[in-house]
C-alpha cells in the first residue's frame, strides 16, 4: 500500500495564478483532511471531508476550495494564489473521526511569489 | 486562541523517561486528546490518543488529569529516533486543533 500520496511535492506560483493539489489514499478511508503548516507553527485545518461527495470548512478555509468526487481522492484548489498562502500543505486520511489515527502524506511545499 | 499549550522545547538523555506536558484548559467533555510527532520534512505520525482514562500503547503512555485540563505524554525510554516535534491536539467538532508543539532533543 502506498498510503497517502500528494502531488506535486514542490510548486512555485506567481501571485494570481491558480493550481490544484491532489491527495490520494488507498486505505479506503472515509475521512480526509487538508492542513497547512507555516514555519515554526503547528498544522491548521483548511477543509475536510467525511465521505465521498462531502466537504466542510476547517479553521482557515478562506482562499481555498476542495472537492471529493471519488472516495480515494481529495483535491485542494487555489483560485488566485497570494503570498500569504506560501506554506507546506499536508493531506491526511482516517477511518473515522476522533476514534482513530490520521495518516499523513509527505507534504507539498508551495511558494507564491 | 490556541486550544493547547506546550513548552517550546525539552531535552532528555537517551534511555531515560520523558514527560511531555500539555495544557488544554478549555477542553469540553467530549473532546479527545491526541498526540502526534513530526520528524523534519515529514508529515506528522500518530502516537496516542485518549478521552478520560490513561492510555498505553507500544510507543508511549498518555496520562490525563482528573479534571482533563492537562495531559502528559510519557516516552518510557527515549531513543535518538524519538527526537521530533511532539504535538498535543484537541479533537472537537470533527476538527483537529494542533498546538505549536514541543521540540524534543535526545542527548546520547
Amino acid at each position: 500500500n502506498a498510503g497517502v500520496t500528494q502531488t506535486p511535492k514542490f510548486r512555485v506560483l506567481k501571485t494570481g495564478q491558480s493550481m490544484t493539489l491532489l491527495c490520494a489514499q488507498d486505505m479506503n478511508h472515509e475521512y480526509m483532511y487538508w492542513y497547512r503548516q507555516d514555519p515554526g507553527m503547528g498544522l491548521r485545518l483548511i477543509h475536510y471531508s467525511v465521505g465521498e461527495g462531502t466537504t466542510a470548512k476547517g479553521e482557515v478555509p478562506d482562499g481555498y476550495n476542495v472537492s471529493r468526487l471519488k472516495k480515494q481522492n481529495f483535491l485542494l484548489g487555489l483560485e488566485s494564489a497570494a503570498p500569504s498562502q506560501t506554506s507546506v500543505y499536508f493531506c491526511a486520511s482516517g477511518r473515522d473521526s476522533q476514534y482513530n489515527e490520521q495518516f499523513f502524506g509527505p507534504g507539498t511545499r508551495l511558494t507564491v511569489l | 486562541d490556541a486550544k493547547t499549550t506546550q513548552p517550546n522545547s525539552m531535552e532528555s538523555n537517551e534511555e531515560e523517561p520523558v514527560h511531555l506536558p500539555c495544557n488544554h484548559s478549555t477542553i469540553s467533555g467530549t473532546d479527545y486528546i491526541h498526540w502526534y510527532r513530526q520528524l523534519p520534512s515529514q508529515g506528522p505520525e500518530y502516537v496516542i490518543h485518549g478521552l478520560t482514562s490513561n492510555v498505553n500503547n507500544r510507543m508511549a503512555s498518555l496520562a490525563i488529569a482528573e479534571d482533563r485540563k492537562s495531559s502528559t505524554l510519557i516516552l518510557h525510554r527515549a531513543t535518538l529516533r524519538d527526537a521530533a516535534v511532539y504535538y498535543c491536539i484537541l479533537y472537537t467538532g470533527n476538527q483537529f486543533y494542533f498546538g505549536t508543539g514541543t521540540s524534543l532533543t535526545v542527548i546520547p
